[in-house]
């Protein structure tokens, strides 16, 4: 199992562009979510998803969009790339449990993000 | 609110010295989630407890979830350089689907 995997790994973009951040797991998981981190801080959540179909905002929405067409597949639109958007993006999922077992967040490795 | 707040934000020991980092929150957790994020990296899941009291240790690092499912904390006995990154606490909650995560502790180690 690869785990979550995310595409690219850094991209430079110019202020007005826009492009799409990939992000595919292989564990079947139904939650998936999309954070961003600015340097030095502590994770926030953009986008998220508890299955195909089915996508919620989080705390800091604005300037992004997301699809859930595949249980796999979870990608995160930027249009009109502003400077703000400068940040490193996580891909996670997981498969929440009840009672003792895990509900672990299994992260990609980032897409390291510079709008100039 | 739902924050979980964590505590120090930043600590830096001597390779060899103890670490603890605190997660609080105003409100009963259903379980709390300890993660790493070494520098450059992406956060990697280390343990979750779940049961009042709890304490779990993994070698040199012992996990507390206290008594009123409030609080918990990270403790490292004997710093190493490799111990260097972020720590995060998280709690997923159930009724929103989402996780909950604390503001990081960043350990430098310096040997």
């Amino acid at each position: 199992n690869a785990g979550v995997t995310q595409t690219p790994k850094f991209r430079i973009l110019k202020i007005g562009q826009s492009m799409t951040l990939q992000c595919a797991q292989d564990m079947n998981h139904n939650y998936m979510y999309w954070y961003r981190q600015d340097p030095g801080m502590g994770l926030k959540l953009i986008y998220y998803s508890v299955g195909a179909g089915i996508t919620d905002k989080g705390e800091v929405p604005n300037g992004y969009n997301v699809s859930r067409s595949t249980t796999e597949d979870f990608p995160l639109r930027l249009e009109l790339a502003a400077p703000s958007q400068t940040s490193v993006y996580f891909c996670a999922s997981s498969q929440p449990l009840t009672g003792t077992m895990n509900t672990e967040a299994f992260f990609g490795q980032g897409t390291r993000l510079t709008v100039v | 609110g739902q924050q979980v707040m964590q505590i120090p934000q930043y600590q830096h020991v001597q390779e060899g010295e103890d670490f603890t980092t605190y997660c609080n929150s105003s409100t009963t957790l259903s379980n709390i989630q300890w993660y790493k994020q070494r520098p450059g990296g992406h956060p990697v899941f280390l343990i979750q407890l779940v049961k009042s009291g709890e304490v779990k240790k993994q070698k040199r690092l012992t996990f507390q979830f206290g008594e009123a499912k409030k609080n918990s904390s990270l403790h490292i006995t004997a710093t190493q350089t490799t111990d260097v990154g972020t720590y995060f606490c998280a709690e997923f909650k159930y009724n929103f689907n989402k996780f909950y995560f604390g503001s990081g502790t960043k350990l430098n180690v310096k040997p």
